[in-house]
């Protein structure tokens, strides 16, 4: 089993719609939580960290259930800008036990 | 500010060929990292390096040599290019080794890198 997993997607959403991600972990010891986009051809860039109380950054909401061991993103009233690939990262330590998803791919489509 | 700057942009090699890829920070970061990413898999950590003189392996360093000289430099080796390290190449920084909401990573563009 993979320490960190995601629904490669991709999905396909219009306009306008509410898309959810999810990504659980395996490591029951792990710290930290975020959320990278990564745009085609692109490097990774940080979207939001994920506290444990839950985060909302204008149109994206990041949550936290350490129980079930998954994390979510929400993304509301998609746009044609919100097309990229989304990783999740999880850390149990320093920034070298940091642990990337293989990503979930989002198209938004008009 | 330039942040991380990573070069070249691509290179293709022949099996058994060296080369170095540069990473460059100009944010004081502490924490330097060399990725790799392949298609269906996360990205995967080779080679790391806490401060000026210290470096460790990751997850995948086999076939890859590091240096950490100066706090800003951290080139990645590979000694005699295979097939298997065809992939895309991330240098990643931070300010801290600890991982922490308020010092989050910042990765170069990246390298294609195709070996032939």
């Amino acid at each position: 089993r993979k320490e960190v997993e995601q629904d490669p997607g991709p999905f396909n959403v219009p306009e306008g719609a509410t898309v959810a991600f999810n990504c659980t972990y395996s490591n029951s010891a792990s710290q930290s939580f975020f959320w990278y986009r990564q745009d085609c051809r692109k490097e990774p860039k940080l979207l939001m960290s994920v506290y444990s109380s839950g985060n909302e950054d204008g149109r994206f909401t990041a949550q936290l259930n350490r129980a079930s061991q998954y994390i979510s993103l929400l993304i509301r009233d998609s746009k044609l800008s919100d097309s990229a690939t989304y990783l999740c990262v999880v850390i149990s330590g320093g920034y070298n036990k940091l642990i990337f998803g293989a990503g979930t791919r989002l198209a938004v489509h008009p | 500010n330039a942040g991380v700057t990573q070069t070249p942009k691509f290179q293709v090699l022949k099996t058994g060929q060296s080369m170095t890829l540069q990473c460059a920070q100009d944010m004081n970061h502490e924490y330097m990292s060399w990725y790799r990413q392949d298609p269906g898999m996360g990205l995967r950590l080779i080679h790391y390096s806490v401060g000026a003189g210290i470096t460790d392996q990751g997850e995948v360093p086999n076939g890859y040599n590091v240096s950490r000289s100066t706090t800003e430099d951290f080139p990645l080796r590979l000694l005699s290019a295979a097939p298997s390290q065809t992939s895309v190449y991330f240098c990643a920084s931070s300010y801290s080794y600890g991982a922490s909401y308020n010092s989050p990573l910042h990765f170069g563009n990246g390298t294609r890198l195709t070996v032939t």
